[in-house]
């Protein structure tokens, strides 16, 4: 049972257009939100989170949006440079109970972009 | 750079041996993480510790036990080795429980 999902497993933009990655949920337990981007041979990089009371949260060119009712979170960046071509990965974790973080990641979309 | 350090980077074994995976956390991060991924499974979460003591467990299996020191670095023994656990391994850290875990480059076990 795949609780974290990323149904596109790769997605092409422009370079200096939008890209937006979607990232679907089951677990309503789920509290705790991250996007992750990784190179090959390298470990995830953190990229930005959000907390289950918010639906946005923006960094620079990174914003995160979460839908609790549709338990749907996406990332959308803008604009898309070549560097952003990694897989991003969706993460979720359920409420952080006597201190413990658990994080459950979805498979991954590649991200290419094109100049 | 993350600022979390794992080694060995690569390590080739044979099955039915043991190894021991180490991490140094972020100076500051109290809380460690062990990740596997592989091919089939994608990341998956094995054990968080916190200043010592361990927090959660996650699907990881019994010829695996992980523990962390008191200078808040942690190791990942893997014993009984089957080809099945072959995979990276990573190791995470985060200040707190409630903010965001930083990984380190990963170790890649393979097991002959």
């Amino acid at each position: 049972d795949q609780q974290v999902k990323q149904n596109s497993p790769s997605l092409s933009v422009q370079e200096g257009r939008i890209s937006i990655l979607n990232c679907d949920y089951t677990n309503s337990m789920f509290d705790y939100f991250l996007w992750y981007k990784k190179y090959p041979a390298e470990g995830p990089t953190f990229l930005i989170s959000i907390s289950s009371i918010k639906d946005k949260n923006e960094d620079g060119r990174f914003t995160v949006f979460l839908n609790k009712s549709a338990k749907h979170l996406s990332l959308h960046i803008v604009p898309s440079q070549p560097g952003d071509s990694a897989v991003y990965f969706c993460a979720a974790s359920p409420m952080i109970i006597q201190g413990a973080q658990k994080l459950v990641f979805g498979q991954g979309t590649r991200l290419t972009i094109n100049p | 750079d993350s600022g979390v350090t794992q080694t060995p980077k690569h390590l080739i074994t044979a099955t039915g041996q043991r190894v021991t995976l180490r991490c140094s956390p972020r100076s500051g991060d109290l809380s460690v993480y062990w990740y596997q991924q592989s091919l089939d499974q994608g990341l998956q979460f094995l054990i968080q510790y916190y200043n010592g003591e361990e927090r959660a467990k996650g699907n990881i299996l019994e010829r695996f036990s992980a523990q962390q020191f008191p200078d808040l670095h942690s190791e990942l023994n893997l014993s009984s080795l089957e080809l099945g656990d072959s995979a990276l391994y990573f190791c995470a850290s985060s200040v707190r429980t409630d903010t965001e875990a930083f990984f380190g480059q990963g170790t890649r076990l393979t097991v002959v």
